[in-house]
């Protein structure tokens, strides 16, 4: 157990909707990544953000946004849900951002499915 | 943009054998720290080892240790001893400070370990 928890663990929903997925950081974490899993593109960052400002952006589609809230932990919306958003979703948490210790400690994922 | 390259998609290895798994990295940065992922079935990410770029010595856990080569931009990974537990996907990872230290992913290798 990693420590980091996101909620839910699955998630059936139709083209066009709107999702949003959960993460609770490790007690201490202030960083939290968001990263999505999918046969075709492999492990991809989406978004970070550190103690409630957003750090960094991957390739984040415009139809998707995140929070961090001032208890740290993170929301990542989903909305006009496609086929192809169909995937696993991961929150990684970390102290800081750079620090030579700062390892990324993954969340179990939360599997979405679109149909 | 820093990529990174698992080029064996598939690798096999008996029980109490010594595996290794390759990765090259592509990058311009001096000093950088590259990990390896574990995901076994249950599609939990876990941390197997990290290295820091501008140590020299190659980072070690107990049966698991890497060889890196920086100035070829290699990163392999050695499993000795290998155990029926050890069958995963394998995930080498860069982390780019320049993308808010967010992990640049390979595509995998996928490790079967036969009895």
């Amino acid at each position: 157990d990693s420590g980091v928890t996101q909620t839910p663990k699955h998630l059936i929903t139709a083209t066009g909707q709107r999702v949003t997925l959960r993460c609770s950081p490790r007690s201490g974490d202030l960083s939290v990544y968001w990263y999505q899993q999918s046969l075709d593109q492999g492990l991809q960052f989406l978004i970070q953000y550190y103690n409630g400002e957003e750090r960094a952006k991957g390739n984040i589609l415009e139809r998707f946004s995140a929070q961090q809230f001032p208890d740290l932990h993170s929301e990542l919306n989903l909305s006009s849900l496609e086929l192809g958003d169909s995937a696993l979703y991961f929150c990684a948490s970390s102290v800081r951002t750079g620090a030579s210790t700062d390892t990324q400690y993954f969340g179990p994922g939360t599997r979405l499915t679109v149909l | 943009a820093q990529t990174v390259t698992q080029s064996q998609p598939e690798m096999s290895v008996q029980e109490a054998e010594t595996v290794t798994l390759s990765c090259t990295y592509d990058t311009s940065e001096s000093d950088y720290y590259l990990f390896w992922y574990k995901q076994p079935p249950s599609r939990q990410m876990i941390l197997v080892i990290r290295q820091e770029a501008y140590k020299q010595q190659n980072a070690t856990e107990n049966r698991f240790s890497v060889n890196f080569q920086k100035a070829a931009k290699s990163f392999s990974l050695k499993i000795s001893d290998s155990q029926l537990g050890d069958a995963a996907m394998y995930f080498c990872a860069y982390r780019d400070p320049n993308s808010g230290y967010a992990l640049n992913f390979g595509k995998g290798t996928s490790l079967l370990v036969t009895p």
